[in-house]
């Protein structure tokens, strides 16, 4: 296992357009989580699955925003009619549980330019 | 809401010094953990101390936990050139998702 993959690694779209981003967590992980992160600032907490099941989701998931995790494995985030503010790394984690002393793993990020 | 911050934003300091940075918490843990990040690259994670220890150890890094004061320190003793990132600490939350809470990060530089 290779680790967490995302993918694409960047991605340039037009203000309006739709986009889409992959992560692959590792296998034995259950938790998937999307952070969001800009210039100078830490990760902030988007959504989270458990298995397939989208169990939380952080007010900054406008309804322009949708994630999936189906059968439990990869999952996808979609941006619906993307605007400039959207622009942003994309980072997804994955881990077993956290509060019984385990960390998460982090892929290597999307970064989306909204022009 | 931030449940870490981190201290001081941004550290520079020659290579072959020690490097300190600081982290306060708002909430009771079971773990703190702290990560790195590279510019423009995912997270790393470095090390994750418990609720009932005080100091860890790896490598060159050492780090404290003061769970009356809410808060921790992470040492980077003899930095490198490398060690050049972004720090971050965070702490899971323990209710619901569990998700790590992120500070805004210390802005690490290591000079030649």
């Amino acid at each position: 296992d290779t680790g967490v993959s995302q993918n694409p690694r960047h991605k340039i779209t037009k203000r309006g357009q739709n986009v889409t981003f992959r992560c692959d967590p590792i296998s034995e992980h259950n938790r998937l989580y999307w952070y969001r992160q800009t210039l100078g600032q830490g990760p902030e907490f988007l959504t989270y699955f458990q298995n397939e099941a989208q169990l939380e989701k952080s007010r900054l998931l406008s309804d322009r925003f949708s994630a999936e995790r189906p059968k439990g494995s990869f999952s996808t985030l979609e941006i619906q009619r993307t605007e400039q503010g959207d622009s942003a790394m994309y980072l997804c984690a994955s881990s077993g549980s956290l509060v019984s002393n385990t960390e998460a793993f982090f892929g290597q990020g999307t970064r989306l330019t909204v022009v | 809401s931030q449940q870490g911050e981190e201290d001081p934003q941004a550290l520079s300091i020659q290579e072959g010094e020690n490097a300190t940075m600081n982290c306060s918490y708002k909430t009771s843990i079971n773990n703190l953990q702290w990560y790195r990040q590279n510019s423009g690259r995912g997270l790393v994670h470095l090390i994750l101390i418990r609720s009932n220890e005080r100091e860890k150890h790896s490598g060159r890094l050492r780090v404290t936990l003061d769970t009356s004061k809410k808060s921790s320190s992470l040492l980077i003793t003899a930095s490198r050139a490398a060690d050049t990132a972004s720090y971050f600490c965070a702490t899971p939350l323990i209710q619901g998702a569990q998700k790590l809470v992120f500070g805004q990060g210390t802005r690490l530089t290591i000079n030649p």
